[in-house]
């Protein structure tokens, strides 16, 4: 039962290079979604792909883009990394609808230095 | 947009006490679900429960109950005889209905230390 899988699980950058954390999930949901999580702040959206072909902005998507590959997989770019954008990065997936609970990845452990 | 207000950010218990989590909720939306996840020290996000804006009935599952209240924006979290497998980070979350959008949103979450 793999669910949502995320790689890496542990990254650290140096300021201004390039990254892109992988994400897969095996439940034929149509939506998925990036979040980072940062101490006091809870989980924040970066974005989201409601479909396949399909991504909005959430509460945070400064500095990241993402592509949804296709139905399976989401994948989040950070174009130059900034120490702001540590944090741990949270991938999910749900079946369409809001009313969806949402199923999360192990999450990535980001460090920009 | 939406939002979630959890005002407790750490909460500390010894084994076989009760302990109720708030979530207080902001919405403009008449359509909105609730959820609340759990986070354990190992890190990944388990779901625990949903309720729907139109459905205030309360919950119960096992040592577990929720309490939505419409009139004060609430959708509080009772865990009844604790134990020190209950320690987590809980987080509270809205989501407001928008077509086949889910743009969930999260409460900042509520620590909780169980003492045996």
């Amino acid at each position: 039962n793999a669910g949502v899988t995320q790689t890496p699980k542990f990254q650290v950058l140096k300021t201004g290079q390039s990254m892109t954390l992988q994400c897969a999930q095996d439940m034929n949901h149509n939506s998925m979604y990036w979040y980072r999580q940062d101490p006091g702040m809870g989980l924040r959206l970066i974005y989201y792909s409601a479909s396949e072909g399909t991504t909005d902005k959430g509460e945070v998507p400064n500095g990241y883009n993402v592509s949804r590959l296709n139905k399976r997989e989401f994948s989040l770019r950070l174009e130059s990394a900034a120490p702001s954008q540590t944090s741990v990065y949270f991938c999910a997936s749900s079946e369409a609808g809001a009313n969806e609970k949402l199923f999360f990845g192990s999450g990535t452990q980001l460090s920009v230095l | 947009a939406q939002k979630v207000t959890q005002a407790q950010t750490e909460i500390s218990v010894v084994e076989k006490e009760d302990v109720t989590l708030d979530c207080v909720y902001e919405t403009r939306d008449t359509t909105y679900y609730l959820f609340w996840y759990k986070q354990p020290p190992s890190g990944e996000l388990v779901f625990l429960i949903r309720r729907n804006s139109f459905d205030e009935q309360n919950e119960i599952s096992g040592r577990y109950s929720w309490n939505f209240q419409k009139s004060t924006s609430s959708f509080n979290f009772t865990i009844t005889a604790s134990q020190v497998v209950d320690s987590a980070v809980y987080f509270c979350a809205l989501s407001e209905a928008r077509g086949n959008n889910n743009d969930m949103r999260f409460g900042a979450g509520t620590r909780l230390t169980v003492k045996p």
